[in-house]
């Protein structure tokens, strides 16, 4: 079965640091970008991170930048995003996502995850 | 605020048809292309239901269309059912990926 399972969330305190996985399987991990995206509860959708297939190329939004660092390890099939200098509103629903590209841009995330909650409050 | 921006909630009747408006903001006009849909129903993950503004995935409805003109992109869905009741969130890559703020659909 082709899925994305996201584990790794749970309770911590400000400026605490958690990392998240998502464990891809069913399909060729090493050939898709990847994302994380996040939504905060009652809240809309925000991407957060991005992976090339490779792993060599990382992006951030700027609410994340210099705090959260994307990865990934295709001999495990897995994403990862480790957080750093986490904010109470870093609190969120966090998914993992494949991205479809077409001629070398992502046209859609077509496959997500069941999602993983992060709770940042002392 | 986002770049993008949706109405927070719609409504229709069982059986009619409803759009959903994506509006990006003008100073960012020229990067609004590649708009996704995706439907997310409660406490569960997004689905992708229309990209590349038009183009529909395997498996999706057909009463599920999108367009886009100019600053505003679409999304329509026809002959409401039931299970169609979700949020719809667009999407683009806006100087990174950007998503609206989601509209609520309500089938009466």
């Amino acid at each position: 079965e082709v899925q994305l399972l996201e584990s790794g969330g749970g309770l911590v305190q400000p400026g605490g640091s958690l990392r998240l996985s998502c464990a891809a399987s069913g399909f060729t991990f090493s050939t898709f970008a990847m994302s994380w995206v996040r939504q905060t509860p009652g809240e809309g959708l925000e991407w957060v991170s991005a992976v090339s297939s490779s792993g060599g190329n990382t992006y951030y939004a700027d609410s994340v930048k210099g705090r959260f660092t994307i990865s990934r390890d295709s001999s495990k099939s897995t994403l990862y995003l480790q957080m750093n200098s986490l904010r109470a509103e870093d609190t969120a629903v966090y998914y993992c996502a494949r991205e479809e590209k077409v001629n070398g841009w992502t046209t859609r995330f077509d496959l997500w995850g069941q999602g993983t909650l992060v709770a940042v409050s002392s | 605020q986002s770049a993008l921006t949706q109405p927070a909630s719609v409504s229709g009747s069982l059986g009619q048809s409803i759009t959903i408006s994506c509006t990006i903001i003008s100073s960012e006009i020229g990067n609004f292309n590649l708009v996704s849909w995706y439907q997310q129903h409660p406490t569960k993950a997004p689905k992708v239901v229309i990209y590349e503004g038009s183009k529909r995935p395997s498996g999706v409805s057909n009463r599920f269309s999108g367009s886009q003109s100019g600053d505003t992109a679409s999304l329509t869905i026809s002959g409401l059912q039931a299970d169609d009741e979700a949020d719809y969130h667009c999407c683009s890559f806006v100087r990174g990926w950007v998503f609206g703020g989601g509209t609520k659909l309500t089938v009466l």
